[in-house]
């Protein structure tokens, strides 16, 4: 079935520094959202793009769809402390409304 | 709204042993959702209603029961625990808005299990 593979596994990034993960699949998407898991916590849902080619920005924290709807980016400008955690690429996988997670990009930021 | 709540918050199992995984929500979100995580990896979902009464197999279902008497509840039940299922256990809601799902699905705090 579909899955959609997520890069880099880790990132240890410098307060202040930019960070981006992508996430790829190798079948269309109909959408694609993306979540994030502090350490010892839950799942948030951050953001939803369904649109070929759609770029949306939450303050610092870019999102980016591919035209071809088989790709999309997350992107953090000047990261800070609180961008600590996991982000998971996700979409809704099946008629029942189940998210398929990607397995995630562990961020860390060292002050 | 206290939005999804999941008890017990931690649990360790004896091999062998069952118990029932709590979640309720109040939001009145008629698909519910379990799913595991296993440490460095995504969810994968065990199994979903789509509301009362209705439930049926995810990707994982295998050795967990789950019930739906109620809109607010959906407790996931362990029977004859194996160390594979030590994981962390999230209950999620969500809803339909004519044919297309809810933008977003709302996970509890989640309940962290350990079978030794």
């Amino acid at each position: 079935g579909q899955q959609v593979m997520q890069i880099p596994q880790y990132q240890h990034v410098q307060e202040g520094e930019d960070f981006t993960t992508y996430c790829n699949s190798s079948t269309t998407l109909s959408n694609i959202q993306w979540y994030k898991q502090r350490p010892g916590g839950h799942p948030v849902f951050l953001i939803q793009l369904v649109k070929s080619g759609e770029v949306k920005k939450q303050k610092r924290l870019t999102f980016q769809f591919g035209e071809a709807k088989k790709n999309s980016s997350l992107h953090i400008t000047a990261t800070q402390t609180t961008d600590v955690g996991t982000y998971f690429c996700v979409y809704y996988g099946g008629s029942q409304g189940n998210l398929i997670f990607g397995k995630g990009t562990k961020l860390s930021v060292k002050p | 709204n206290a939005g999804v709540t999941q008890t017990p918050k931690f649990r360790i199992l004896k091999i062998g042993q069952s118990m029932t995984l709590q979640c309720a929500q109040d939001m009145n979100h008629n698909y519910m959702y379990w799913y595991r995580q296993d440490p460095g990896m995504g969810l994968k979902l065990i199994y979903y209603s789509v509301g009362a009464g209705i439930t049926d197999k995810g990707e994982v279902p295998n050795g967990y029961n789950v019930s739906r008497s109620t809109t607010e509840d959906f407790p996931l039940r362990l029977e004859l625990a194996a160390p594979s299922q030590t994981s962390v256990y999230f209950c999620a809601s969500g809803f339909l808005s004519g044919t297309v799902f809810s933008n977003e699905q709302f996970f509890g705090p989640g309940t962290r299990l350990t079978v030794l």
